[in-house]
């Protein structure tokens, strides 16, 4: 049980474009999901916490312009990365969490390059 | 100075150690902890949930919780080649906000 399924798992694009994340979790409902950012090599860099119905928490640094997240759904949450850069070339997993007494379960992450 | 320090390996082992990972961490009022394997360019997998101190078992793995010492730990047993990966450890509070704080991860390798 617990499954959480990120999609698309690999994307290119070029610079400027707008690029749609999407996160489900399959087999339970997700009152909370999270984004991160992971660097190579690195940890995770949480970007932001959303609750189902309710306007992301984003973390100092993360610009709320530039990643758009939607928890429109008890299953269902979506990070926008929107004009993409160069920069932003990164890999981008979501987690999501039935309770407060339970834990997070990660989706398999996205790999976003941008040309 | 950070609220979970991990030891930051790297750690090679052969086939069939004990393999012993360890965290620390500052805050006292984290409730519930966690260990995740984490494999190259893949989300991380939930291996062991704990919210008491004590031990837990779950096959090859026992997680341990010293909550007076601010100490926790994986270990493995009779590890395999396919436990090499990144083990992070992950900590929370009991509150709304209910965040997770991880550790910077141990990445681990067991040479056959």
């Amino acid at each position: 049980g617990a499954v959480v399924s990120q999609h698309p798992s690999w994307v290119i694009c070029k610079s400027g474009t707008s690029v749609k994340i999407e996160c489900r979790s399959l087999d339970f409902q997700a009152t909370t999901m999270f984004w991160y950012r992971q660097f190579p090599k690195q940890s995770l860099m949480l970007m932001a916490t959303s609750n189902e119905g309710s306007k992301a928490t984003y973390e100092q640094g993360v610009e709320k312009d530039k990643f758009l997240i939607n928890h429109a759904s008890l299953t269902l949450s979506t990070l926008t990365v929107t004009s993409a850069h160069p920069e932003d070339s990164s890999f981008y997993i979501c987690s999501a969490r039935e309770s407060l007494s339970l834990p997070q379960h990660f989706g398999d992450g996205t790999r976003l390059s941008i040309l | 100075q950070k609220e979970v320090e991990q030891d930051p390996g790297p750690l090679s082992v052969p086939e069939g150690a004990i393999v012993s990972l360890n965290c620390t961490y500052s805050n006292s009022a984290f409730q519930y902890f966690m260990w995740y394997r984490q494999y190259s360019r893949k989300g991380p997998e939930l291996l062991m949930y704990t919210y008491s101190s004590g031990n837990k078992e779950d096959g090859r793995f026992t997680a341990q919780v010293d909550k007076s010492s601010k100490y926790i730990s994986l270990f493995i047993r009779d590890s395999q080649p396919s436990d090499s990966a990144t083990y992070l450890c992950a900590m929370n509070l009991n509150t709304n906000a209910g965040k997770s704080t991880f550790g910077d991860g141990t990445t681990l390798t067991v040479k056959p």
